[in-house]
C-alpha cells in the first residue's frame, strides 16, 4: 500500500534553518501537507503544496517538492525554540485520504 | 470561527468497559474523519463520512469498534469492549468537501487498565 517515510529526529541550534524531508510512494498523490504537533494536542495544519507546484513558500516556511523522485522538505527559517514539536508529512491522494508518516521530532537548542 | 471540538479530552477505563468519543467538526464541514494515533506513530484513518453516510470504514475494527454521524453534523465513536491495546488518541478532523484540507481537533487520550 501507500507509504509515506520520514526521519524520526531532527535537532538544530536556534536561529539556524531546520530542514525536514520526506518521501512518498503514491505518484497520484494531488495534495501534500506539513502539520505541527506539539505535545498533547493536536495536528496543526502548517501548510500544503499541490502536486503540480515545486515551491510554496509562507513566511517562515518554504516547501519543495520533487515529484518525479517523491520527495517533500519543509524548511524552516530562523528557528525557534517555539517550532520544537513533531512534523507529520501526509500525502493525500485522489480518493481525499491522507496517510501520514511517522513524524520526525524538531528539538531546537537554545 | 470554531474547529474542531472532541469530547472527553481523557479518559481512563478498566479493561472489557465501554468507552465513547464525541467529536463536533467545523461548522459547514461536510467530511468528517475518525483517526487513532498510537504513540510514536502518524495517525491512521478509521472511518471517513460524507454527510451521514460512511463513505470508507475499511480499516474500522467492526467487532468491537462502531461509529455514527446520524444527522451530518456530530459524530460518536464507540468501543465495546474496550482492550488493552486501544490505549491511544483518537482524533476527529473534519474538511469542506472530501478531497479538502483536513483540520483536526484536540484529539481524546484514552488509557485502558
Amino acid at each position: 500500500g501507500e507509504d509515506v517515510e520520514q526521519s524520526l529526529f531532527l535537532s538544530v541550534r536556534e536561529g539556524d534553518s531546520s530542514v525536514i524531508n520526506c518521501t512518498y510512494t503514491d505518484s497520484s498523490s494531488t495534495y501534500l501537507y506539513w502539520y505541527k504537533q506539539e505535545p498533547g494536542a493536536g495536528l496543526q495544519l502548517l501548510t500544503y503544496i499541490f502536486s503540480n507546484m515545486d515551491m510554496k513558500q509562507d513566511q517562515r516556511l518554504t516547501v519543495l517538492l520533487n515529484k518525479k523522485d517523491k520527495h517533500l522538505s519543509l524548511r524552516i527559517a530562523d528557528t525557534q525554540t517555539g517550532d520544537s514539536a513533531i512534523y507529520f508529512c501526509a500525502a493525500g491522494g485522489s480518493q481525499g485520504n491522507l496517510i501520514f508518516g511517522k513524524g520526525t521530532k524538531l528539538s531546537v537548542k537554545p | 470561527e470554531a474547529g474542531v471540538v472532541q469530547s472527553p479530552r481523557y479518559k481512563i477505563i478498566e479493561k472489557k468497559q465501554p468507552v465513547a468519543f464525541w467529536c463536533n467538526p467545523i461548522s459547514g464541514h461536510n467530511t468528517l474523519y475518525w483517526y487513532l494515533q498510537n504513540l510514536g506513530q502518524g495517525p491512521e484513518l478509521l472511518i471517513r463520512y460524507e454527510n451521514e453516510e460512511a463513505v470508507d470504514d475499511s480499516q474500522l475494527p467492526k467487532d468491537r469498534f462502531s461509529a455514527e454521524r446520524l444527522k451530518g453534523v456530530d459524530s460518536t465513536l464507540k468501543i465495546q469492549p474496550a482492550e488493552l491495546g486501544d490505549s491511544a488518541v483518537y482524533l476527529c478532523a473534519s474538511s469542506l468537501e472530501g478531497v479538502g484540507t483536513q483540520y483536526f481537533g484536540p484529539g481524546t487520550r484514552l488509557l485502558v487498565l
